[in-house]
């Protein structure tokens, strides 16, 4: 079973701050997409990364694939109140035929003003 | 381009009781796929339909769950004699494979067996 670890689950940061989220695993994934999901609705697609050790940048948010695509990290850049929600990593698994996305557990940020 | 849309929004339903969730997908999108995704998890795969036809289910849908996608555009999904353990959110999301596979979510079904 492929499975996706994120860290941290939590983060409380004051506004212009820094961060840094983390999506960990034992797999290899074929690509590995970032969501937001905010509360009631469903996760809406920030970014997909494709090669190993891919970096792209949205704004203030950098999403970096690791080498080995088993990893990726997420950071974010001066935060503010409107990146608060929670953040999904998904694994798209090989060799299904298919996409079928791992997704992670999530992090849930909140950005204070 | 509407996006994908889900209803109810939200059901409250006795233990038991069978409930039915429709999905509408994007126009043309020829995948369609549904997540279910507890409180503090991430979502997780149930089931996918290509056009039609339902090509994979996961072990978390059990024979209670039922779904169908008869046109190859809207498609349900089925729970039959539902449980406390069936409270969650139900995600439809749906994708046109051209290229790099993007897969749009609707908002979701809360379901909440009492």
């Amino acid at each position: 079973t492929q499975l996706l670890e994120q860290s941290p689950q939590f983060l409380s940061i004051q506004e212009g701050e820094n961060l840094t989220v983390y999506c960990n695993s034992s797999s290899v994934f074929s690509s590995l997409q970032w969501y937001r999901q905010e509360p009631g609705e469903g996760p809406v697609l920030l970014v997909t990364v494709v090669t190993g050790g891919e970096v792209k940048k949205l704004k203030r948010l950098t999403f970096q694939f690791g080498d080995a695509r088993k990893d990726s990290s997420l950071h974010i850049t001066a935060a503010q109140p409107g990146d608060t929600g929670l953040y999904l990593c998904a694994g798209d698994a090989l060799n299904t035929g298919f996409q079928k996305l791992v997704f992670g557990t999530g992090t849930r940020l909140l950005v204070s003003p | 381009d509407t996006g994908v849309s889900q209803n109810p929004r939200h059901k409250i339903t006795k233990r038991g009781q069978n409930v039915t969730f429709r999905c509408d997908p994007i126009s043309e999108h020829n995948r369609l796929y549904w997540y279910r995704q507890t409180l503090g998890q991430g979502p997780e795969f149930l089931t996918y339909f290509q056009n039609e036809a339902q090509l994979e289910k996961s072990r978390l849908l059990s024979d209670r769950f039922s779904a169908e996608r008869p046109k190859g555009s809207f498609s349900t999904l089925e729970i039959q004699r539902t449980e406390q353990g069936d409270s969650a959110m139900y995600l439809c999301a749906s994708s046109l494979v051209v290229g790099l596979e993007t897969q749009y979510f609707g908002p979701g079904t809360r379901l909440l067996v009492l």
